[in-house]
């Protein structure tokens, strides 16, 4: 059974910085890329990054809004994907997902995890 | 930057057929757009539908389709069930990157 399992979300201060973890199992996590969504409270979806499969050169696309602090990054290893948020700001407040892409280096997403609460404020 | 528009709501009836649109301010919405489809119920995590167009995943019900129409992508259901009360959204692919719907609230009443 396919499951991602979020980690990480917390209630930080503007300016601070956070990493949040999802950890994958019941696939090779390798062989697929791996995207992060997020949704304000009581938003619509937003497109955060994708994240290509180490045999496509682990490459990163991201969101305008969000590329110069925002990284994703993945550790094959351990079967987890990371996603490094710097500078947090209030408009950062969100929950954050985890997909997987059915390829490793074209972005279909296919499977969800349940969630992250990212809170920022003072 | 573009702008992709949904339909803020629609309803249907049970066992009614309805057409849920997914429209991109640049033009026509094409199969170079990669269109994706997602289903959110309150307090639940999305789910996706369809990718690229028309491509369903395996939970994705049989009365859902996906396809181009008129210029904009869409999903139809036919036949709703209770269960397809949701909150649906497309999501485009543009050269910068990929574009959400602001989502269409589904009642089936």
């Amino acid at each position: 059974e396919v499951q991602l399992v979020e980690s990480g979300g917390d209630l930080v201060k503007p300016g601070r910085s956070l990493r949040l973890s999802c950890i994958v199992s019941g696939f090779t996590f390798g062989d697929y890329g791996m995207s992060w969504f997020r949704q304000a409270p009581g938003k619509g979806l937003e497109w955060v990054g994708f994240i290509r499969s180490k045999a496509y050169g682990g490459t990163t696309e991201y969101a305008a809004s969000v590329k110069d602090r925002f990284t994703i990054s993945r550790d094959d290893s351990k079967s987890i994907a990371y996603l490094q948020i710097n500078s947090l700001k209030t408009e950062d407040t969100a929950i954050y997902y985890c997909t997987r892409s059915n390829s490793g280096i074209y972005e279909r997403t296919d499977y969800w995890g349940q969630g992250t609460l990212v809170t920022v404020s003072s | 930057q573009a702008v992709v528009t949904q339909e803020p709501s629609l309803t249907v009836s049970p066992g009614g057929t309805v057409t849920l649109t997914c429209g991109s301010s640049t033009g026509a919405v094409t199969s170079g757009h990669y269109p994706y489809w997602f289903q959110q119920k309150p307090g639940q995590a999305p789910r996706t539908l369809f990718y690229d167009t028309n491509n369903k995943h395996s939970w994705t019900p049989a009365r859902f389709s996906g396809s181009l129409l008129g210029g904009k992508a869409a999903l139809t259901l036919s036949g709703a069930q209770p269960e397809d009360e949701a909150e649906y959204y497309c999501l485009l692919s543009y050269s910068g990157g990929r574009i959400f719907g602001g989502g269409t609230k589904l009642t089936v009443l």
